[in-house]
């Protein structure tokens, strides 16, 4: 069975820094992944995702994602974060060779606090 | 276009009540998902409707059961509440059977 492991709980970055949320996973072959951002007391919205193709993904609201295969890992960047960024993120992951489940695999979030 | 759409907001109940929430997907979308997420447990899957019928459930006991009607909106059922069932309970759809799923907003429940 997949899993992920998001190893930062929490992170606090200032206004206008960079930002890299980081995301491992573990599966036998390549999976489906996907980020996810969720504002209190909201739903989740899908942030972007890999299939298959080129590595650097992009999404909304200016962040991007790398899969690197050999590090097992799928981590989220942002060059310049915005106050209204402070939320709580998670990475997921899909099996592709099991379509009979069609159910996402969370890590257990990271929040992300901006200061001004 | 309309996201998934959840109601209640909120529901609060008490312990062996049952409860019923109630999911619409985005138009055009046959497939509607049923994830948990519980403090201190994460977001965990549910249940998988497609065209009408169950095609998958997690690792959750039967009192928590649902359905799918013919406009492909959705139901969820919990039985015999108990307090560990106090969460966040969110609803996606998809297009297709995929992982690319669209969340709604949750319905938080309390038991009491």
């Amino acid at each position: 069975a997949q899993s992920v492991t998001q190893p930062d709980i929490h992170i606090t970055v200032s206004e206008g820094a960079s930002l890299e949320l980081r995301c491992n996973y573990s599966y036998g072959a390549t999976p489906y992944l996907f980020w996810y951002v969720q504002s209190p007391g909201q739903g989740l919205q899908l942030l972007l995702k890999y299939f298959s193709g080129d590595t650097l993904v992009q999404g909304i609201k200016g962040f991007e994602a790398e899969f690197k295969r050999s590090q097992s890992s799928f981590n989220l960047r942002k060059p310049s974060v915005h106050w209204s960024d402070a939320a709580e993120y998670f990475c997921a992951v899909g099996a592709q060779g099991d379509t009979g489940r069609r159910a996402l695999t969370f890590g257990s979030g990271t929040r992300l606090q901006v200061q001004p | 276009e309309a996201g998934v759409t959840q109601s209640p907001t909120h529901l609060i109940k008490t312990r062996g009540q049952q409860a019923t929430l109630r999911c619409s997907p985005i138009s055009g979308h046959t497939s509607v998902y049923w994830y948990q997420q519980a403090l201190g447990l994460g977001l965990q899957f549910l249940l998988w409707y497609d065209e009408g019928e169950e095609r998958n459930r997690g690792n959750f006991p039967p009192r928590f059961s649902g359905r799918q009607f013919p406009n492909y909106s959705s139901e969820l059922n919990v039985n015999a509440l108990e307090l560990e069932d106090s969460a966040l309970y969110l609803c996606a759809s998809s297009l297709r059977p995929t992982y690319e799923q669209y969340f709604g907003p949750g319905t938080r429940l309390t038991v009491t």
